[in-house]
Protein backbone atom coordinates (compact mmCIF):
# COMPACT_ATOMS: atom_id res chain seq x y z
CA UNK A 1 0.00 0.00 0.00
CA UNK A 2 0.64 3.76 0.08
CA UNK A 3 2.02 4.04 -3.37
CA UNK A 4 2.92 7.12 -4.99
CA UNK A 5 3.21 7.46 -8.86
CA UNK A 6 5.07 10.08 -9.91
CA UNK A 7 5.63 10.80 -14.00
CA UNK A 8 7.68 10.86 -16.53
CA UNK A 9 10.70 9.63 -14.59
CA UNK A 10 13.13 11.73 -17.02
CA UNK A 11 12.42 15.02 -19.20
CA UNK A 12 14.79 16.75 -21.55
CA UNK A 13 13.63 19.34 -23.47
CA UNK A 14 14.78 22.97 -24.96
CA UNK A 15 15.04 25.93 -23.10
CA UNK A 16 12.20 28.39 -23.44
CA UNK A 17 9.80 24.80 -23.02
CA UNK A 18 7.32 24.02 -20.46
CA UNK A 19 6.99 20.85 -18.60
CA UNK A 20 4.38 19.22 -16.75
CA UNK A 21 5.15 16.73 -14.42
CA UNK A 22 2.29 14.13 -12.90
CA UNK A 23 2.29 13.11 -9.05
CA UNK A 24 -0.62 10.54 -8.35
CA UNK A 25 -1.52 8.38 -5.26
CA UNK A 26 -2.37 5.14 -6.08
CA UNK A 27 -4.19 3.63 -3.09
CA UNK A 28 -4.70 6.36 -0.79
CA UNK A 29 -6.50 9.75 -0.54
CA UNK A 30 -3.89 12.76 -0.19
CA UNK A 31 -4.82 15.92 1.44
CA UNK A 32 -1.49 17.52 1.67
CA UNK A 33 1.24 17.13 -1.17
CA UNK A 34 4.74 18.26 -1.85
CA UNK A 35 6.68 19.01 -4.05
CA UNK A 36 11.06 18.78 -3.64
CA UNK A 37 13.91 19.90 -5.42
CA UNK A 38 17.13 18.32 -5.14
CA UNK A 39 20.58 18.69 -6.72
CA UNK A 40 23.41 16.29 -6.97
CA UNK A 41 24.92 15.36 -3.44
CA UNK A 42 22.83 17.67 -1.67
CA UNK A 43 19.05 16.92 0.37
CA UNK A 44 15.91 17.38 -0.84
CA UNK A 45 15.10 21.49 -0.79
CA UNK A 46 10.78 21.73 -0.38
CA UNK A 47 9.94 24.06 -3.09
CA UNK A 48 5.54 24.07 -2.35
CA UNK A 49 2.95 22.45 -0.06
CA UNK A 50 -0.38 22.20 -2.29
CA UNK A 51 -3.83 21.07 -0.56
CA UNK A 52 -7.08 19.73 -2.72
CA UNK A 53 -9.08 22.31 -4.03
CA UNK A 54 -6.54 25.86 -2.79
CA UNK A 55 -4.21 27.16 -3.98
CA UNK A 56 0.14 26.13 -3.30
CA UNK A 57 2.16 27.72 -0.47
CA UNK A 58 5.54 28.44 -1.73
CA UNK A 59 8.64 28.28 0.05
CA UNK A 60 10.60 31.17 0.09
CA UNK A 61 12.80 32.22 -3.20
CA UNK A 62 10.35 29.96 -5.28
CA UNK A 63 8.24 31.71 -7.89
CA UNK A 64 4.85 30.37 -7.95
CA UNK A 65 4.95 31.77 -11.84
CA UNK A 66 7.01 29.08 -12.81
CA UNK A 67 6.35 26.56 -11.13
CA UNK A 68 2.75 26.02 -11.40
CA UNK A 69 1.21 23.09 -9.26
CA UNK A 70 -2.37 22.21 -9.62
CA UNK A 71 -3.66 19.88 -6.70
CA UNK A 72 -6.96 19.51 -8.52
CA UNK A 73 -8.04 16.08 -6.75
CA UNK A 74 -7.24 13.98 -3.53
CA UNK A 75 -5.14 11.62 -5.84
CA UNK A 76 -3.49 13.93 -8.35
CA UNK A 77 -0.85 16.58 -8.05
CA UNK A 78 1.11 18.54 -10.76
CA UNK A 79 3.89 20.67 -11.04
CA UNK A 80 4.40 22.67 -14.42
CA UNK A 81 7.74 23.92 -14.85
CA UNK A 82 7.21 27.21 -17.26
CA UNK A 83 9.57 28.42 -19.77
CA UNK A 84 12.25 26.21 -18.24
CA UNK A 85 16.09 27.01 -18.40
CA UNK A 86 19.34 25.26 -17.42
CA UNK A 87 19.08 26.38 -14.43
CA UNK A 88 16.08 24.68 -13.91
CA UNK A 89 17.78 20.80 -14.50
CA UNK A 90 17.16 19.14 -11.17
CA UNK A 91 15.77 16.24 -9.45
CA UNK A 92 11.88 16.96 -8.75
CA UNK A 93 10.16 14.70 -6.15
CA UNK A 94 6.97 14.78 -5.00
CA UNK A 95 5.61 13.31 -2.01
CA UNK A 96 1.75 12.69 -0.47
CA UNK A 97 0.08 12.82 2.87
CA UNK A 98 -2.29 10.17 3.44
CA UNK A 99 -5.89 11.79 4.30
CA UNK A 100 -6.55 9.55 7.21
CA UNK A 101 -5.48 7.01 9.98
CA UNK A 102 -2.33 6.38 11.71
CA UNK A 103 -0.28 6.52 8.10
CA UNK A 104 -1.81 10.26 7.55
CA UNK A 105 1.99 10.97 9.89
CA UNK A 106 3.73 9.66 6.78
CA UNK A 107 4.96 11.01 3.61
CA UNK A 108 5.70 8.57 1.08
CA UNK A 109 7.35 9.65 -2.18
CA UNK A 110 7.20 9.43 -5.89
CA UNK A 111 10.17 8.01 -7.88
CA UNK A 112 11.19 11.41 -8.43
CA UNK A 113 11.64 13.02 -12.10
CA UNK A 114 15.54 14.07 -13.90
CA UNK A 115 14.76 17.38 -15.48
CA UNK A 116 17.43 17.97 -18.28
CA UNK A 117 16.98 21.74 -19.53
CA UNK A 118 19.11 21.94 -23.14
CA UNK B 1 10.45 23.42 12.84
CA UNK B 2 13.08 21.43 15.07
CA UNK B 3 16.68 20.81 13.21
CA UNK B 4 18.26 17.66 12.98
CA UNK B 5 22.46 16.61 13.41
CA UNK B 6 23.23 13.34 11.79
CA UNK B 7 26.82 12.11 10.91
CA UNK B 8 27.62 13.08 7.56
CA UNK B 9 28.64 9.64 6.97
CA UNK B 10 29.44 5.96 8.01
CA UNK B 11 30.79 3.04 6.98
CA UNK B 12 30.00 -0.90 8.41
CA UNK B 13 30.37 -4.43 6.74
CA UNK B 14 27.88 -6.79 5.64
CA UNK B 15 26.25 -8.83 8.40
CA UNK B 16 26.99 -6.23 11.40
CA UNK B 17 24.53 -4.00 13.08
CA UNK B 18 24.31 -0.21 11.96
CA UNK B 19 23.42 2.12 14.55
CA UNK B 20 22.40 5.69 13.20
CA UNK B 21 21.90 8.66 15.73
CA UNK B 22 19.94 11.65 15.33
CA UNK B 23 19.93 14.55 17.98
CA UNK B 24 16.90 16.90 17.86
CA UNK B 25 17.33 19.38 20.80
CA UNK B 26 14.51 22.07 19.94
CA UNK B 27 11.70 18.59 19.39
CA UNK B 28 8.46 19.77 20.12
CA UNK B 29 5.71 18.17 22.31
CA UNK B 30 3.64 17.30 18.60
CA UNK B 31 6.76 16.27 16.96
CA UNK B 32 6.93 12.62 15.96
CA UNK B 33 10.35 11.69 14.35
CA UNK B 34 10.25 9.75 10.51
CA UNK B 35 13.43 7.88 9.19
CA UNK B 36 13.47 8.07 5.30
CA UNK B 37 16.34 6.36 3.30
CA UNK B 38 17.07 7.26 -0.21
CA UNK B 39 19.15 5.66 -3.37
CA UNK B 40 20.37 7.65 -5.54
CA UNK B 41 17.52 8.91 -8.37
CA UNK B 42 15.10 8.11 -6.34
CA UNK B 43 12.53 9.27 -4.27
CA UNK B 44 12.78 8.56 -0.27
CA UNK B 45 11.37 5.54 1.01
CA UNK B 46 10.05 5.53 4.18
CA UNK B 47 11.79 3.16 6.85
CA UNK B 48 10.18 3.66 10.89
CA UNK B 49 8.18 6.09 12.75
CA UNK B 50 7.56 6.81 16.01
CA UNK B 51 6.68 9.20 19.03
CA UNK B 52 8.85 7.89 21.93
CA UNK B 53 10.66 4.82 23.26
CA UNK B 54 11.41 1.69 20.86
CA UNK B 55 9.34 0.98 17.84
CA UNK B 56 10.46 -2.06 15.33
CA UNK B 57 9.17 -3.31 12.05
CA UNK B 58 11.02 -5.76 9.57
CA UNK B 59 13.38 -3.41 8.21
CA UNK B 60 14.56 -1.72 11.34
CA UNK B 61 14.21 -0.51 15.05
CA UNK B 62 14.63 2.72 16.32
CA UNK B 63 14.76 4.12 19.69
CA UNK B 64 14.00 7.22 21.41
CA UNK B 65 15.01 8.51 25.07
CA UNK B 66 12.63 9.50 27.36
CA UNK B 67 13.95 13.08 26.58
CA UNK B 68 13.19 12.47 23.03
CA UNK B 69 16.13 14.52 21.99
CA UNK B 70 17.23 12.02 20.43
CA UNK B 71 17.06 8.82 17.87
CA UNK B 72 18.89 6.48 16.60
CA UNK B 73 17.95 4.17 13.94
CA UNK B 74 19.02 0.30 14.17
CA UNK B 75 19.76 -1.62 11.30
CA UNK B 76 20.17 -5.32 11.78
CA UNK B 77 22.57 -7.24 10.02
CA UNK B 78 23.33 -4.89 7.12
CA UNK B 79 24.09 -6.36 3.17
CA UNK B 80 25.31 -4.06 0.49
CA UNK B 81 22.22 -3.36 -0.73
CA UNK B 82 21.44 -0.85 2.65
CA UNK B 83 24.36 1.68 0.84
CA UNK B 84 22.18 4.50 0.86
CA UNK B 85 21.14 7.87 2.32
CA UNK B 86 19.49 7.94 5.65
CA UNK B 87 17.60 10.89 6.88
CA UNK B 88 16.10 11.93 10.27
CA UNK B 89 12.99 14.25 10.36
CA UNK B 90 11.00 15.61 12.80
CA UNK B 91 7.56 17.14 11.72
CA UNK B 92 4.33 18.30 13.73
CA UNK B 93 1.56 16.47 12.49
CA UNK B 94 -1.26 18.78 13.19
CA UNK B 95 0.20 21.11 10.81
CA UNK B 96 0.67 20.42 6.94
CA UNK B 97 3.45 17.96 8.27
CA UNK B 98 6.21 19.85 6.47
CA UNK B 99 9.66 18.32 6.40
CA UNK B 100 13.01 20.07 6.84
CA UNK B 101 15.42 18.22 5.41
CA UNK B 102 19.28 18.13 6.73
CA UNK B 103 21.95 16.36 4.69
CA UNK B 104 21.39 12.60 6.06
CA UNK B 105 24.02 10.50 6.71
CA UNK B 106 25.21 8.41 4.06
CA UNK B 107 25.91 4.68 5.12
CA UNK B 108 28.14 2.67 3.07
CA UNK B 109 28.84 -0.99 3.23
CA UNK B 110 31.46 -3.03 2.47
CA UNK B 111 31.54 -6.62 1.40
Amino acid sequence: GAVVSQHPSRVICKSGTSVKIECRSLDFQATTMFWYRQFPKQSLMLMATSNEGSKATYEQGVEKDKFLINHASLTLSTLTVTSAHPEDSSFYICSARPLAGLAKNIQYFGAGTRLSVL
Amino acid sequence: LAKTTQPISMDSYEGQEVNITCSHNNIATNDYITWYQQFPSQGPRFIIQGYKTKVTNEVASRFIPADRKSSTLSLPRVSLSDTAVYYCLVGDTDSNYQLIWGAGTKLIIKP
